[in-house]
């Protein structure tokens, strides 16, 4: 199965910064990498797909970049609502598999 | 507008079974691979099974032989059947809709999920 690592587990940044969280894949999984933001309480919102493509809605200061294994989600400039819980997600092979969270709190 | 609704949590002793359910609405149904996705309290989230819509499925090693996914196309329905449960089990249950696009797939919509507790 593929493994899924985020860094930083946890991330304190204040409104206005420029964020990145890291996904690193235990093997190549090309671009076959999702970003979601999950608040507290509910569902996942899947924010990036492909490892590149904003889903529609979304709001363009978020971005995602990489192949192969490394992988990352910029926020150009936290905004209140974005402190949440960020997952990354493989669907390379059909055993899916989730990073483990970066939980981004207000500084 | 599309929806996807989660039934059937609740507590269940160690052993036991349950079955949830969920009903999708405002979407072609048949055509999407849907998926439960799992979050145990205040831990992450852990995909649990896929189901094709032309029935095939797949399931993640912790619940394998023990889960078992199922869709009715007709009713716009995909049940989840878990047995031998055990307290490890405890969590939200998301169902989830799975989109492919040039060639990426990616779960676009999610119910609001149902919870589910094992114990005794």
């Amino acid at each position: 199965d593929i493994q899924m690592t985020q860094s930083p587990s946890s991330l304190s940044a204040s409104v206005g910064d420029r964020v990145t969280i890291t996904c690193r894949a235990s093997q190549n999984i090309n671009t076959y990498l999702n970003w979601y933001q999950q608040k507290s309480g509910k569902a996942p919102k899947l924010l990036i797909y492909a490892a590149s493509s904003l889903q529609s809605g979304v709001p363009s200061r978020f971005s995602g970049r990489g192949s192969g294994t490394d992988f990352t989600l910029t926020i150009s400039s936290l905004q209140p609502e974005d402190f949440a819980t960020y997952y990354c997600q493989q669907s390379h092979n059909t055993v899916y598999s989730f990073g483990q969270g970066t939980k981004l709190e207000i500084k | 507008e599309e929806d996807l609704v989660e039934s059937g949590g609740g507590l269940v002793q160690p052993g036991g079974s349950l079955r949830l359910s969920c009903a999708a609405s405002g979407f072609t149904f048949s055509s999407n691979y849907m998926s439960w996705v799992r979050q145990a309290p205040g831990k992450g989230l852990e995909w649990v099974s896929v189901i094709y819509g032309g029935g095939t499925t797949f399931y993640a090693d912790s619940v394998r032989r023990r889960f078992t996914i199922s869709r009715d196309n007709s009713k716009k329905m995909v049940f989840l059947q878990m047995n031998s449960l055990r307290v490890a089990d405890t969590a939200v249950y998301y169902c989830a809709r799975e989109t492919a696009l040039a060639g990426a797939t990616f779960f676009d919509l999610w119910g609001r999920g149902t919870l589910v507790t094992v114990s005794s």
